[in-house]
């Protein structure tokens, strides 16, 4: 079973510049979760879909962020403009049923300079 | 914050001896996760724990639970350099099914 795909890998940018992020989940799992994990924490939530809905996205500050998932499978998660504090690794995970056994990408970690 | 809290939050022990981490959190829960993440890395799924279930095993990994001290406990036994890694638990809320990850817990295992 091929794994959740995370594209790209790495990427570094200005701040004020905007960045998306691409996501491709495991084929069928209808949950996809963005985390962001800043150096030292743990990863927090950011969005979660529900097939092609937002379940939840009380955590995603929306002045700037903002994901879609238009056809209930891969979704991009997109910064305009990116802040310097948005340096993080950007984690994307899916799941059968929402909330068991996460399977996570090895995620795109973002630099802002 | 429904996040839990690992502790310690740095553990060093050498090759062959057993890790204890520990995670407390905040309110009721269903379920309780325990993920491995190698530096540089996506994190990885070890255990599912549910809060009617009191212990349970995977390998060389133990877990409980005893949700009324809202607290978890991750044992790795016969360590190895290998399971070098931060460690994270993580819990959702009895009425969501969102997960929410605590600060973590950074092993290190000394051949």
């Amino acid at each position: 079973e091929a794994g959740v795909a995370q594209s790209p890998r790495y990427k570094i940018i200005e701040k004020r510049q905007s960045v998306a992020f691409w996501c491709n989940p495991i084929s069928g799992h209808a949950t996809l979760y963005w985390y962001q994990q800043i150096l030292g924490q743990g990863p927090k939530l950011l969005i979660q879909f529900q097939n092609n809905g937002v379940v939840d996205d009380s955590q995603l500050p929306k002045d700037r962020f903002s994901a879609e998932r238009l056809k209930g499978v891969d979704s991009t998660l997109k910064i305009q403009p990116a802040k310097l504090e948005d340096s993080a690794v950007y984690l994307c995970a899916s799941s059968l049923e929402g909330g068991y056994g996460y399977t996570f990408g090895s995620g795109t970690r973002l630099t802002v300079v | 914050s429904q996040q839990g809290e690992e502790d310690p939050q740095a553990l060093s022990i050498q090759e062959g001896e057993n890790a204890t981490m520990n995670c407390s959190y905040k309110t009721s829960i269903n379920n309780l996760q325990w993920y491995r993440q190698n530096s540089g890395r996506g994190l990885v799924h070890l255990i599912l724990i549910r809060s009617n279930e009191r212990e349970k095993h995977s390998g060389r990994l133990r877990v409980t639970l005893d949700t009324s001290k809202k607290s978890s406990s991750l044992l790795i036994t016969a360590s190895r350099a290998a399971d070098t890694a931060s460690y994270f638990c993580a819990t959702d809320k009895n009425t969501g099914n969102q997960f929410y990850f605590g600060t973590g817990t950074s092993l290190t295992v000394i051949p």
